[in-house]
């Protein structure tokens, strides 16, 4: 079983639709969440982090933790074309001597005008 | 502006050769990363680095090597490039808080 697990997708979603993307992790000290978007021969950005059990919004973003389902999830409401990327999930595991980054694969998300 | 630069941003070397791909950035962050990545693939971590002098290899077994001298600059060398080597390189540097910061990568072709 992988540390990071993601729906490699596609994901397709009409234009003005709320997109749903999931990341679920394996290990219960993992204490920190990341959501990067990263463009076709781009590399990653961050959009959101988040470290606390609930809801974080930031625009037209919403990432929701459950640490006792060990999943978290990055909403996209109202997506548009410019959307359509890959979006990598990545977790902060404690390691000794510090933490350790694990990303996940990424999903494949298209927007459809 | 607080940023992180590699360069080249494009290579292609022939076999045998040997390189240098740049990496610095002006956020004084300690911890810095190189990722390698073919297309549409996963990010696999080769190298990384918790600050001057300390370097460590990543899950990726590679051939590459990396320096620390200073806290901005974290370069990495192909002593004898090869064509499976050929990939995307890229580096990224982290904060104690806030997640990474990826440069705009090297995309290497070793003919």
């Amino acid at each position: 079983q992988k540390e990071v697990e993601q729906n490699s997708g596609p994901l397709s979603v009409p234009e003005g639709a709320i997109a749903s993307l999931n990341c679920t992790y394996s290990d219960r000290g993992s204490q920190s969440f990341f959501w990067y978007r990263q463009y076709s021969g781009k590399s990653p950005e961050l959009i959101m982090f988040i470290y606390s059990n609930g809801d974080k919004e930031d625009g037209r973003f919403t990432a929701q933790l459950n640490k006792a389902s060990q999943y978290v999830s990055l909403l996209i409401r109202d997506s548009q074309p410019s959307d359509s990327a890959t979006y990598l999930c990545a977790v902060n595991i404690e390691r000794s001597g510090g933490f350790k980054t694990i990303f996940g694969a990424g999903t494949r998300l298209f927007v459809k005008a | 502006e607080a940023d992180i630069y590699q360069t080249p941003r494009y290579l292609v070397i022939g076999t045998g050769k040997k390189i240098t791909l740049e990496c610095s950035q002006t956020m004084g962050h300690d911890k810095m990363y190189w990722y390698q990545q073919d297309p549409g693939m996963e990010l696999h971590l080769i190298h990384y680095s918790y600050g001057v002098n300390s370097t460590e290899k990543g899950d990726l077994s590679s051939e590459s090597t990396v320096s620390r001298i200073r806290t901005e600059h974290f370069p990495l060398t192909l002593e004898s490039a090869r064509p499976s080597h050929t990939s995307q390189y890229l580096c990224a540097s982290r904060g104690e808080i806030r997640g990474y910061t990826f440069g705009s990568g090297t995309r290497l072709t070793v003919v």
